[in-house]
């Protein structure tokens, strides 16, 4: 069973349309994250939900919208794709808040044209 | 904020040598520090962590190293075997509001020569 799952692994588009990825763990873990690794592998964070409660969120444009329904899941909508967004949009759960391992999912490579 | 620079970006040994890695962070509060490898294509995966109050840690063949004062940590994998090779990333963290903000350096691209 993967414990950190993430769909789909791949996503071809284009500029202007609106997307979304889905993220579950299934490790009872209270915390999930969205980071992103651009072509130069830097693995930025963009958000953090702890039991469904938005903890971080980083400089993200607002057309970046993470949706946690309950805290199994944790969602990212984009609107009104760019270029720019194009990269590796990971997913990661962690046990609470404290300094436990980050999980992460395979990740969905994400194509704007 | 917490600020984390890593280096080398790139680094070549044969098999068998060591390989060191290391980073220097900003914010004297962090307090936790992993490091993560990710293989091509692949999710970037825990392979050690480090708290605040140790000043070193061992697994095997890879051991991590932690000077508060100075503010940098180092990553030594010993004896190294091709399956080694991977990009490595050292991260910072500091006591969150219920949730962890690692601060990940720009990476290490390791590769061991048969």
């Amino acid at each position: 069973d993967t414990a950190v799952s993430q769909t789909p692994k791949y996503l071809v588009t284009q500029m202007g349309n609106d997307k979304s990825i889905k993220c579950e763990q299934n490790l009872g873990h209270d915390t999930m994250y969205w980071y992103k690794q651009d072509s130069k592998k830097f693995l930025k964070i963009m958000f953090s939900y702890n039991n469904k409660e938005l903890i971080i969120n980083e400089t993200v444009p607002n057309r970046f919208s993470p949706k946690s329904p309950d805290k199994a899941h944790l969602n990212l909508h984009i609107n009104s794709l760019e270029l720019g967004d194009s990269a590796v949009y990971f997913c990661a759960s962690s046990q609470g808040g404290g300094h436990s391992p980050l999980h992460f999912g395979n990740g969905t490579r994400l194509t704007v044209t | 904020g917490e600020n984390v620079e890593q280096h080398p970006s790139t680094l070549s040994v044969q098999e068998g040598d060591s390989a060191v890695i290391k980073c220097t962070y900003s914010d004297s509060a962090s307090n936790y520090f992993p490091w993560y490898k990710q293989e091509l294509g692949k999710r970037p995966q825990l392979i050690i962590d480090i708290r605040s109050n140790v000043g070193e840690k061992k697994d095997q063949r890879i051991a991590v190293t932690l000077n508060k004062t100075a503010k940098h940590f180092s990553l030594h994998i010993t004896e190294t075997q091709p399956e080694d090779s991977a990009v490595y990333f050292c991260a910072a963290s500091g006591v969150g509001q219920g949730a962890q903000k690692l601060v990940f350096g720009q990476g290490t691209r390791l590769t061991i020569n048969p």
